[in-house]
């Protein structure tokens, strides 16, 4: 089974500073996906960055980029340019392909708080 | 384009009672899941879904049950509700490649 480890409860940035968060996880599968969701206070689940474990390139979406270390298994993600609107539960999640479907796994989550 | 519709939005059941949660997407996603996020945690997988006919569960499935007859529709039902399934309860759908599209959620009070 696969565990995905976020060690930081709580952060906090000033706004239009940077900010990184942390996400650790253990597989024994060879390709999967990675993801980052952010979670406002209207609970919807917002997807914000996706990484496919074969490629080398880490991805970015505007302000929000990985570091994403297979070997170590870590995907941290990095905001740059912190935005009031950027105040939100993330989860880090793993996805990996079987007979059935994609099984995503989350972990616990890092409540970032945007300070003006 | 709706995307993921779950209903109803709020729920209270009392212990015991059974109800459905409805799930429909209408992006025409070969996947789809439920999910429940307990207060100050993650989501946990409760069952998933690759097509009209195939489903697995998930990391905590006891004391619910899915099918899936369409592409669209994927319920849950709870068969006899618990304190314990108080929670939010998220479906979400996918395509093979791409992160999942959630609906935004039912909250169920089990008293």
């Amino acid at each position: 089974a696969q565990t995905v480890t976020q060690s930081q409860p709580e952060m906090s940035v000033q706004e239009a500073e940077t900010v990184t968060l942390s996400c650790t996880y253990d597989t024994s599968e060879s390709n999967y996906y990675l993801f980052w969701y952010k979670q406002p206070p209207s609970r919807q689940m917002i997807l914000v960055i996706r990484q496919e474990a074969y490629k080398q390139q880490n991805a970015t979406e505007n302000r929000f980029s990985v570091n994403f270390q297979k070997a170590a298994k870590s995907f941290s993600l990095k905001i740059s340019d912190s935005q009031l609107g950027d105040t939100a539960m993330y989860f880090c999640a793993f996805m990996k392909h079987n007979n059935a479907g994609n099984m995503l796994t989350f972990g616990g989550g890092t409540r970032l708080m945007v300070k003006p | 384009n709706a995307g993921v519709t779950q209903t109803p939005k709020f729920q209270v059941l009392k212990t015991g009672q059974s109800m459905t949660l409805q799930c429909a997407q209408d992006m025409n996603h070969e996947y789809m899941s439920w999910y429940r996020q307990d207060p100050g945690m993650g989501l946990r997988l409760i069952h998933y879904s690759v097509g009209a006919g195939i489903t697995d569960q998930g990391e905590v499935p006891n004391g619910y049950n899915v099918s899936r007859s369409t592409t669209e529709d994927f319920p849950l039902r709870l068969l006899s509700a618990a304190p314990s399934q108080t929670s939010v309860y998220f479906c979400a759908s996918s395509t093979r490649f791409h992160g999942y599209t959630f609906g935004s959620g039912t909250r169920l009070t089990v008293v």
